[in-house]
């Protein structure tokens, strides 16, 4: 079974900063996607980026990257140049590529962006 | 609609009461899955459909739940005999399709109270 770990319960950084989320996840399958998401305190989440597991480049949206190490099945996200708006709950998700489509999410990391 | 609509937005309810909830996702899209957020929890996976069927419901509490979808669109979300470890807010995705880890779209969920 898959599992996804979010080891740091709530973080917050200053404004302008950068900061590092962290994600594990534990899988025996080759072929996955994983996928963080944003929770902003209106509740509706919505996907910040996502890598494919056969990409070895790390994906990129603007000011999010990704630190992607399958071997470790480590995938942490980076927040450049951090904004008030990305105050909000984050979760790492983890999805099988064939067989089931079920996401498995991690607990998530509150983050607060500091004026 | 532009986006995921679920309805309704709260519902309040006496413990053994029976509940619906119900999600209309975005139009075109075929993949719609439902997720249980607890207080400070994350995402809890419960069904997923393809169309009308739902290849994986295994994460379906007990047999008090149930969803079906009609028509490739609108899904339902039923609570038989509700419990007070039942409240939460309940989250509808859609996205798609489900090949190639596409991005879910949610809705802004239906927080469930059972008193």
């Amino acid at each position: 079974a898959q599992t996804v770990t979010q080891s740091q319960p709530e973080m917050s950084v200053q404004e302008a900063e950068t900061v590092t989320l962290s994600c594990t996840y534990d899988t025996s399958e080759s072929n996955y996607y994983l996928f963080w998401y944003k929770q902003p305190p209106s509740r509706q989440m919505i996907l910040v980026i996502r890598q494919e597991a056969y990409k070895q480049q790390n994906a990129t949206e603007n000011r999010f990257s990704v630190n992607f190490q399958k071997a470790a099945k480590s995938f942490s996200l980076k927040i450049s140049d951090s904004q008030l708006g990305d105050t909000a709950m984050y979760f790492c998700a983890f999805r099988l590529a064939s067989g089931t489509y079920k996401y498995i999410f991690g607990t998530g990391t509150r983050l607060k962006v500091l004026a | 609609g532009a986006g995921v609509s679920q309805s309704p937005s709260n519902k309040v309810t006496e413990k053994g009461k029976d509940v619906e909830l119900r999600c209309d996702p975005i139009s075109g899209h075929t993949a719609l899955y439902w997720y249980r957020q607890s207080l400070g929890q994350g995402l809890e996976f419960l069904i997923y459909f393809q169309g009308n069927s739902a290849p994986d419901k295994s994460g379906l509490p007990s047999d008090r739940f149930s969803a079906e979808r009609t028509g490739g669109s609108v899904s339902t979300l039923t609570i038989q005999r509700t419990q007070q470890e039942d409240s939460a807010v309940y989250l509808c995705a859609s996205s798609l399709g489900l090949a190639g880890g596409g991005e879910q779209f949610f809705g802004p969920g239906t927080r469930l109270t059972v008193l």
